[in-house]
C-alpha cells in the first residue's frame, strides 16, 4: 500500500519557470512532511520540511503549501534553474516511528 | 563536521552470497536508520535503531539484520543475496526523536550478479 501518492513522474520547465510538484498521503497520523532532492550517484539531501500546524514554508526559492484537509502537500520552485535539475521526493512521518515514506519522486529538468 | 559516511561506496556480489555495509552517523546523532533505493523509486524503510536498540523494521525478510554498536555506528547485513536485492542502500542519521531530520549518506550501490 503506497502511503504517499507523488505527482507528476516528471516535469521539464524552462529556466526562470515555476515547478510544481504535489504529493498526497493516506495517514492522519503524519506529522512531518519533508521534501528531498537527489543528484544521480548521492545521497537524499534535505530541501525543506513542514509540520501541519502551518499551511505554508517558505526558505529562498523553495515553498511547501499543505493542505491538511486534503491531505495535500506540494513543493514549488520558483525562479528555477538548471543546477535545480534532479530528482525530488516528497516524504512523511509520524505516529510512533520515525521512518520516513517517500513518494516516487520527480524527475525534474531544467531547460535553459 | 563530517556527515553521514558509508562504506563501502560500490560492491559486487552474486547471489547466494553474504554482505555488510556500514555506516557513521553524524557525530552526536543517536539513531540510524537504513532504506533500500531500487533505481527509479524512493527510498524504502528497513531498519531504525536508537541507542543500540531496534525501533523499528520495514517489510522486508529475514534475511536482512542490522546492528548498532556503542559508538552509534551500525551495520547491515544481507544474507543469501538475490537479484532483487541490487539497490542502493542508504544510511541516515538523526538526533533520535521521531520527526527530527533524517539526514542521508552518498549510499552503498550494491549490485548482484
Amino acid at each position: 500500500q503506497q502511503q504517499v501518492k507523488q505527482s507528476p513522474q516528471s516535469l521539464i520547465v524552462q529556466k526562470g519557470g515555476i515547478s510544481i510538484i504535489n504529493c498526497a498521503y493516506e495517514n492522519t497520523a503524519f506529522d512531518y512532511f519533508p521534501w528531498y532532492q537527489q543528484f544521480p550517484g548521492k545521497g537524499p539531501a534535505l530541501l525543506i520540511a513542514i509540520r501541519p500546524d502551518v499551511s505554508e514554508k517558505k526558505e529562498g526559492r523553495f515553498t511547501i503549501s499543505f493542505n491538511k484537509s486534503a491531505k495535500q502537500f506540494s513543493l514549488h520552485i520558483m525562479d528555477s534553474q538548471p543546477g535545480d535539475s534532479a530528482t525530488y521526493f516528497c516524504a512523511a512521518s509520524g505516529g510512533s516511528q520515525g521512518n520516513l515514506i517517500f513518494g516516487k519522486g520527480t524527475k525534474l529538468s531544467v531547460k535553459p | 563536521d563530517a556527515g553521514v559516511t558509508q562504506s563501502p561506496t560500490h560492491l559486487i556480489k552474486t547471489r547466494g552470497q553474504h554482505v555488510t555495509l556500514r555506516c557513521s552517523p553524524i557525530s552526536g546523532h543517536k539513531s540510524v536508520s537504513w532504506y533500500q533505493q531500487v533505481l527509479g523509486q524512493g527510498p524504502q524503510f528497513i531498519f531504525q535503531y536508537y541507542e543500540k536498540e531496534e525501533r523499528g523494521r520495514g517489510n522486508f525478510p529475514d534475511r536482512f539484520s542490522a546492528r548498532q554498536f556503542p559508538n552509534y555506528s551500525s551495520e547491515l547485513n544481507v544474507n543469501a543475496l538475490l537479484l532483487g536485492d541490487s539497490a542502493l542502500y542508504l544510511c541516515a542519521s538523526t538526533g533520535g526523536g521521531s520527526t527530527d531530520t533524517q539526514y542521508f549518506g552518498p549510499g552503498t550501490r550494491l549490485t548482484v550478479l
